[in-house]
């Protein structure tokens, strides 16, 4: 089936260390995303990706780094300069990143927490 | 600069009861799209409606139903006969400026449906 792969599900971070995370989509969508979200806020975006080899950073992308040298892959690096990472990570992708007419899909998350 | 508010964080109801989630948004674009996502328990976020700022027809999916007003600038969502199931956490979001930086959200309204 088509869909959004995170993972891990759950990951830990110890202090100064970098961590990454994977998202994977086999939609042959353009599109792709990452998200934040914090207990009881909504989702925050952190970086975008309309095209292979080409991002833009979102409204909260201090601290983290993305690559997208695959059509299907768009992994989001935590660095240590993220003072604050603890929260829920969400990818998303999008059929036409620009159109805006169509619904994002989301992975299932993964969980970052301090050790 | 785009901003969705849901005002209502949590709204506790007895099954069988009909509720009304609130989202007003705001921009400054003339063509945007909003949309409703559902997110339960386990964390993955589901599309549940997609609406252009073009047509403000009221749409009807079972026992769910939204209502768009632009002279409000709100797009509510009202869930019928509520059941257990529908537990969870929704959220109103809004991607306007041609879509290119993916999705504004509110901070979402955790809806309890108690049996």
């Amino acid at each position: 089936d088509g869909g959004i792969t995170q993972s891990p599900k759950y990951l830990f971070r110890k202090e100064g260390q970098n961590v990454t995370l994977s998202c994977e989509q086999n939609l042959n969508h353009d599109a792709m995303y990452w998200y934040r979200q914090d207990p009881g806020q909504g989702l925050r975006l952190i970086y975008y990706s309309q095209i292979v080899n080409d991002f833009q950073k979102g409204d909260i992308a201090e601290g983290y780094s993305v690559s997208r040298e695959k059509k299907e892959s768009f992994p989001l690096t935590v660095t240590s300069a993220q003072k604050n990472p603890t929260a829920f990570y969400l990818c998303a992708s999008t059929e036409t990143g620009i159109l805006g007419d169509q619904p994002q899909h989301f992975g299932d998350g993964t969980r970052l927490s301090i050790l | 600069a785009q901003k969705v508010t849901q005002a209502q964080t949590e709204i506790s109801v007895v099954e069988k009861e009909d509720v009304t989630l609130d989202c007003v948004y705001e921009t400054r674009d003339t063509t945007y799209y909003l949309f409703w996502y559902k997110q339960p328990p386990s964390g993955e976020l589901v599309f549940l409606i997609r609406r252009n700022s073009f047509d403000e027809q009221n749409e009807i999916s079972g026992r769910y139903s939204w209502n768009f007003q632009k002279s409000t600038s709100s797009f509510n969502f009202t869930i019928t006969a509520s059941q257990v199931v529908d537990s969870a956490v929704y959220f109103c979001a809004l991607m306007a400026g041609g879509g290119a930086d993916g999705l504004t959200f509110g901070k979402g309204t955790h809806l309890i449906i108690q049996p």
